[in-house]
């Protein structure tokens, strides 16, 4: 079973400029999350998306940040303008929907330098 | 905020077993303990969870105290692939609540 894809892998920007970051989720996995992980802390979910509506953006940053599941297969998580402070790894997981204990199973995620 | 706390640290010599443990004195009868872990590089990956009862798999043994205030996860003979970030998670058995990772406890199984 292929697991869940993320690219690109590392990505260095300048501050002020934007950058979008991809995930294909495990094929089937209704439930798309999107974490941010700070370098020393545990990932920070930052949007959950049940196919392609959203469920929790409650700590999303909209006002820089963005994401979209068109078709509720894959995401793209933009961030427009980056600041120094978005450096971190950002993951992307997948869950089946209506699992027992909803196992979340993560990508290896994008690693984020903002300079 | 996470609902759990954990050392930040721990070694462990390769082929001992590891006893991580975690406090999570204001569980709810409802919240159940889940074990991820982070290797290097990755992103986090499922290990074990449970309610009231220990459970084991075939990574790691779950031992969860009678007053459910805390719980040790067990590696019953750690290898040095072992080394990760060890997150304890309490969370609802309810699809619409998500887990809220604390900063985990680093452990280093040391050859």
């Amino acid at each position: 079973e292929a697991g869940v894809a993320q690219s690109p892998r590392y990505k260095i920007i300048e501050k002020r400029q934007s950058v979008a970051f991809w995930c294909n989720p495990i094929s089937g996995h209704a439930t798309l999350y999107w974490y941010q992980q700070i370098l020393g802390q545990g990932p920070k979910l930052l949007i959950q998306f049940q196919n392609n509506g959203v469920v929790d953006d409650s700590q999303l940053p909209k006002d820089r940040f963005s994401a979209e599941r068109l078709k509720g297969v894959d995401s793209t998580l933009k961030i427009q303008p980056a600041k120094l402070e978005d450096s971190a790894v950002y993951l992307c997981a997948s869950s089946l929907q209506g699992a027992v204990y909803n196992e979340q199973f993560f990508g290896p995620g994008t690693r984020l330098t903002v300079l | 905020d996470a609902k759990t706390t954990q050392p930040t640290s721990m070694d462990c010599a390769e082929g001992r077993a590891a006893n991580l443990p975690c406090n999570h004195s204001t569980i709810s009868g409802n919240e159940y303990v889940y074990w991820y872990r982070q290797i290097h590089s990755q992103g986090p990956q499922y290990i074990i969870h449970g309610l009231k009862n220990n459970e084991t798999n075939e990574m790691a043994s779950l031992i969860i105290t009678e007053d459910r205030k805390s719980s040790t996860l067990i590696l019953p003979h750690a290898t040095l692939r072992d080394t990760a970030v060890y997150y304890c998670i309490v969370r609802v058995e309810d699809y619409g609540q998500n887990f809220v990772f604390g900063p985990g406890t680093r452990l280093s199984v040391l050859p």
